[in-house]
């Protein structure tokens, strides 16, 4: 079963900092990487989506990178804002295990001002 | 696109009862997935549909749930009977064929008392 793990669970910076959310998996035989937002008590909001050919996806501040050699993803976030306060998931589609993706537990993420 | 839509927002029910959930998945897409999120366990997937026909219901937690697709634009899930460790978010996605990442709706936060 593809594990996914995200670190750090919780992290706290203040507005400005630029920063860096990590997620790893177990199986290298992904098709494809999925990061998303939730902000409490709300729905999952995708952010970026990476093919398995691709290195790395950028929207806006967001810049999500996938190495599946080495089983990892980051998602890097430039100038943080308060207004990016939420919990971040990362979610791995893989190619030989249906159709589903499987979630890491997120990071939860405080921008103060 | 009105995105995937998922009614009611929130249910309170007594131990015991049926529960339904419902979801429209966004017009066009063809797979359609429910997952329950707990603070415990995070997101699970809980059985997912394809052209409406059930793949893959392995993560359905015992025969007290169950789900219909009975066509391209509606499912439901239900919780028959409902005990208190039921209580979750539950989420349903839709995507258009594989590779093309999900779209969440807003969810079901759902207590059983």
């Amino acid at each position: 079963k593809q594990e996914v793990t995200q670190i750090p669970a919780a992290l706290s910076v203040p507005e400005g900092e630029n920063l860096v959310l990590n997620c790893s998996f177990t199986d290298s035989a992904i098709y494809n990487l999925q990061w998303f937002r939730q902000d409490p008590g709300k729905g999952l909001t995708s952010l970026l989506l990476i093919q398995s050919s691709q290195r790395e996806q950028t929207s806006g501040r967001l810049n999500a990178s996938l190495d599946k050699s080495s089983g990892r993803s980051t998602l890097y976030i430039a100038a943080s804002q308060p207004g990016d306060s939420a919990t971040y998931l990362c979610a791995v589609f893989l190619l030989n295990s249906g159709y589903a993706l499987n979630f890491g537990k997120g990071t939860s993420l405080l921008v103060t001002p | 696109d009105a995105g995937v839509i998922q009614s009611p927002r929130h249910e309170v029910t007594e131990m015991g009862q049926e529960v339904t959930l419902r979801c429209k998945p966004i017009s066009g897409h063809d797979y359609l997935f429910w997952y329950r999120q707990t603070m415990m366990r995070g997101l699970e997937l809980l059985i997912y549909f394809n052209n409406n026909v059930p793949i893959d219901d392995s993560g359905m937690p015992e025969d007290r749930f169950s789900a219909k697709m009975p066509n391209a634009s509606f499912s439901t899930l239900k919780i028959q009977p409902s005990e208190p460790r039921d209580s979750a978010v539950y989420f349903c996605a839709s995507s258009w064929g594989t590779g093309r990442g999900y779209t969440f709706g807003s969810g079901t936060r759902l207590t059983v008392v």
